[in-house]
């Protein structure tokens, strides 16, 4: 089993659209939760943390379930902009594990 | 922007080449890792690095081996290239007191004929 695991989609949503990935992590020594980005052909970018509380960032909203051991991002209002692949990063000691990412586009 | 770098961008070697990548940085981070990435696939961590004079493998070392004399710099070196090893090679570099918060390079697409 992977340590990080996401749906590979693809997700195809009209814009404005409001969509959302899951991510589960078996690991429950799993100590901090992040959210990348990473357009087709580039390098992945930090889009978010996840905090326990749940963060929200304009159209971007995070939540934590470290009970169920999995972490979600929501988009709302999606615009063609936002096609890419979100990539879900756990952080477990020092060091980082990355699932293979959900693939999103946005059409007109 | 991140301040870290990559050269060269794209490289198209023939088996059996000694190859580096290089890789720098101008944040003072300490952490630095090295991630091989194939086409919609996952982040395979190759080696990374807590500072200078610290190398460790990760999960995927492809036969490659790194170096870590100045903080800034961290070169990746395959000695002796396969066509197996064509990928994507991603650089990345974080403070030790925010792993999980990385700033990737733009990449090296390798090619080997």
């Amino acid at each position: 089993r992977k340590e990080v695991e996401q749906d590979p989609g693809p997700f195809n949503v009209p814009e404005g659209a409001t969509v959302a990935f899951n991510c589960t992590y078996s690991n429950s020594a799993s100590q901090s939760f992040f959210w990348y980005r990473q357009d087709c052909r580039k390098e992945p970018k930090l889009l978010m943390s996840v905090y326990s509380s749940g963060n929200e960032d304009g159209r971007f909203t995070a939540q934590l379930n470290r009970a169920s051991q999995y972490i979600s991002l929501l988009i709302r209002d999606s615009k063609l902009s936002d096609s890419a692949t979100y990539l879900c990063v756990v952080r477990i000691s020092n060091d980082m594990r990355f699932g293979a990412g959900t693939r999103l586009t946005v059409k007109p | 922007e991140a301040d870290i770098y990559q050269t060269p961008r794209y490289l198209v070697i023939g088996t059996g080449k000694k190859i580096t990548l290089e890789c720098s940085q101008t944040m003072g981070h300490d952490k630095m890792y090295w991630y091989q990435q194939d086409p919609g696939m996952e982040l395979h961590l190759i080696h990374y690095s807590y500072g200078v004079n610290s190398t460790e493998k990760g999960d995927l070392s492809s036969e490659s081996t790194v170096s870590r004399i100045r903080t800034e710099h961290f070169p990746l070196t395959l000695e002796s290239a396969r066509p197996s090893h064509t990928s994507q090679y991603l650089c990345a570099s974080s403070e030790t007191r925010a792993v999980g918060k990385a700033f990737f390079g733009q990449g090296t697409r390798l090619t080997v004929v």
